[in-house]
């Protein structure tokens, strides 16, 4: 089993540009999340789709769409990106309400 | 401000040794679950525990929760140099699908 996949690895973009950060799970969960990690400040949530179909922000939304294009695949993306959303994304999948989440590897982003 | 706070912020310690890591929280919660993060890579699930539960075990690993101190305390018993890594509580209100989590502790077992 692949578990949550993320694409790409890594990333270094120019402040101003755009890109979509890529994330799909075949563990058939309802709920995706998106989490950003920045040194010394744990894990945030930036968005998450609790269902297929639905969208709601987190703590960190400000700069961020989300995507859920199907119920395996949820997409982050950045319109312009900035300096300040340098961090490590992470992707993250569960079936129900108070079940554990299972992470991606992660996206390594930099923004110069 | 974040809801879970892991305490101490780093912990070194021998092999063989007992690592003690806590988990404050400020609201009610479903339930509080630790992670483990090996560096570079994604967050590994560790023992979920529920709000009507006040101890869990896994090997090597024991939880404890306290609701009426909202904390919660990760035990990692007869540690091995494969357990550096960081180590995150997450904790779960009673409503919507928001996760809160702390900021972690380090954890460095030296062989």
């Amino acid at each position: 089993n692949a578990g949550v996949t993320q694409t790409p690895k890594f990333q270094v973009l120019k402040t101003g540009q755009s890109m979509t950060l890529q994330c799909a799970q075949d563990m058939n969960h309802n709920s995706m999340y998106w989490y950003r990690q920045d040194p010394g400040m744990g894990l945030r949530l930036i968005y998450y789709s609790a269902s297929e179909g639905t969208t709601d922000k987190g703590e960190v939304p400000n700069g961020y769409n989300v995507s859920r294009l199907n119920k395996r695949e949820f997409s982050l993306r950045l319109e312009s990106a900035a300096p300040s959303q340098t961090s490590v994304y992470f992707c993250a999948s569960r079936l129900l309400r108070g079940d554990i989440q299972y992470f991606g590897a992660g996206t390594r982003l930099s923004v110069l | 401000s974040q809801q879970g706070e892991e305490d101490p912020q780093a912990l070194s310690i021998q092999e063989g040794e007992n690592a003690t890591m806590n988990c404050s929280y400020k609201t009610s919660i479903n339930n509080l679950q630790w992670y483990r993060q090996n560096s570079g890579r994604g967050l590994v699930h560790l023992i979920l525990i529920r709000s009507n539960e006040r101890e869990k075990h896994s090997g090597r690993l024991r939880v404890t929760l306290d609701t009426s101190k909202k904390s919660s305390s990760l035990l990692i018993t007869a540690s091995r140099a494969a357990d550096t890594a960081s180590y995150f509580c997450a904790t779960e209100m009673n409503y919507g699908q928001n996760f809160v989590f702390g900021p972690g502790t380090r954890l460095s077992v030296l062989p």
